[in-house]
């Protein structure tokens, strides 16, 4: 079954703005990682957080975790029409070192 | 340094032909995974591979699909006597030996059986 399940589905914004993704998942879980995949292509590792971290940026990435409430979010600050793609939030948990990813949120970045 | 390299990037197969995917993991990584993607889902792990070795393949369908990772060379997903529900976009993925949470994607593989 999915563990991590990505809120909303898809996401249209103005270049310019600010784009926020969300992540549930449903047990406890050793880190979260946050992918890219343009369209017809592979997909690429944004940002890692372990279990024990609350906060993480990259340039114009920001990513937060919340152990209590089992969830994550990807913010993109001053989005760009390059951003335009899927984003897909993966677990770890166990001994595993297998992600899981859930199915997606589709964002386009309209310039 | 080359990214992860799969080949073909499109397979078109007829019903009951054998699909074979290949991958070469990026320079250095010993560690092979393979993932299968249906159009609007997220990617479902099939089997994780180490040179010589199948470590996990929890995900791989029993019958039909095998996956190898041979001492020299790429490896190599096969899908035997191919369904069109084994349509799908197929990618494999790489980790260094001792740091494997992060894993770095190749373009993929997308089989379409007519």
């Amino acid at each position: 079954s999915q563990q991590g399940e990505e809120d909303p589905q898809a996401l249209s914004i103005q270049e310019g703005e600010n784009a926020t993704m969300n992540c549930s998942y449903k047990t406890s879980i050793n880190n979260l990682q946050w992918y890219r995949q343009n369209s017809g292509r592979g997909l690429v590792h944004l940002i890692l957080i372990r279990s024990n971290e609350r906060e993480k940026h990259s340039g114009r990435l920001r990513v937060t975790l919340d152990t209590s409430k089992k969830s994550s979010s990807l913010l993109i600050t001053a989005s760009r029409a390059a951003d335009t793609a899927s984003y897909f939030c993966a677990t770890g948990s166990g001994g595993s070192y297998i992600p899981t990813f859930g199915r997606g949120t589709s964002l386009i970045v309209h310039p | 340094n080359a990214g992860v390299m799969q080949n073909p990037r499109h397979l078109v197969r007829r019903r009951g032909q054998e699909a074979r995917l290949r991958c070469s993991p990026m320079k250095g990584h010993s560690h092979v995974y393979w993932y299968r993607q249906l159009p609007e889902e997220g990617l479902k792990f099939m089997v994780y591979l180490q040179k010589e070795n199948i470590i996990d393949e929890s995900g791989m369908p029993k019958e039909r699909f095998s996956a190898e990772f041979p001492k020299e060379g790429p490896s190599i997903l096969r899908i035997q006597q191919v369904v069109r529900g084994d349509s799908a976009a197929y990618f494999c993925a790489s980790s260094p030996g001792g740091k494997r949470e992060t894993q770095y994607f190749g373009p993929g593989t997308r089989l379409l059986v007519l």
